[in-house]
């Protein structure tokens, strides 16, 4: 079974101030790993993901993420952050094999004080 | 735009009676999944389908039950509704192949039982 940790249930940023919001996972099988994010009354919307290979990837808005097996980490990032990247931010796991299910952290709400 | 429509958006019902929520998607993509989600807890897989009359449970399956007759249609029954299944449901679809392993949401439908 998977299990996923996001660190900070709030992070309160500046705008253009830098942001990581912090993802830890635990699996005893090969993982492949998502951030979404979603915006007030909306659905969810892929970020990023890291299937394999490079493990510093990028994804839509200026947000990048970095896998780092060791740490079983997945840490999302961005250099600068503006008003309306305020939104929910979850990180989710997926086993590589199979049915792919997903099993999702409890979200992070980013909020862009101007 | 994933071509997934959820249907009812909003709906309020009694405890006690049954409540059907439909997801539909126009690209019949093998997966679908059923997710709650709840402050607090992200969001969690309740059902998921991998063909016509191909279900499995996730992991809060308890009181619901869902049926797949045809590729696009995947319903999600609350047999007797209870006030713990007031919640916000989003279904979600994954093409399963061609290198596809992410999943792609739905609007979501806000359900609340009094």
């Amino acid at each position: 079974a998977q299990s996923v940790t996001q660190l900070d249930s709030q992070v309160p940023v500046f705008e253009e101030a830098p942001v990581e919001l912090r993802c830890n996972y635990s699996s005893s099988v090969s993982v492949y790993l998502f951030w979404y994010v979603q915006y007030p009354n909306q659905g969810l919307q892929l970020l990023l993901k890291y299937l394999s290979g490079s493990t510093l990837v990028k994804g839509i808005n200026g947000f990048e993420a970095e896998f780092n097996k060791s740490q079983t980490s997945f840490h999302l990032r961005k250099p600068s952050v503006h008003i309306s990247d305020t939104a929910e931010y979850f990180c989710a796991v997926s086993p590589s094999q199979g049915a792919q299910k997903l099993v999702f952290g409890q979200g992070t709400r980013l909020t862009i004080n101007p | 735009d994933a071509g997934i429509t959820q249907s009812p958006r909003h709906k309020v019902t009694e405890t006690g009676t049954p409540v059907t929520l439909r997801c539909h998607q126009t690209e019949n993509h093998r997966y679908m999944y059923w997710y709650r989600q709840d402050p607090g807890h992200g969001l969690r897989l309740i059902h998921y389908s991998y063909g016509v009359k191909d279900t499995d449970k996730g992991e809060v399956s308890d009181g619901y039950s869902v049926s797949r007759s045809k590729t696009e249609d995947f319903l999600l029954t609350l047999e007797s509704a209870t006030s713990s299944q007031t919640s916000v449901y989003f279904c979600a679809i994954n093409p399963g192949q061609g290198g596809t392993y992410e999943q792609y949401f739905g609007p979501g439908t806000r359900l609340t039982v009094t």
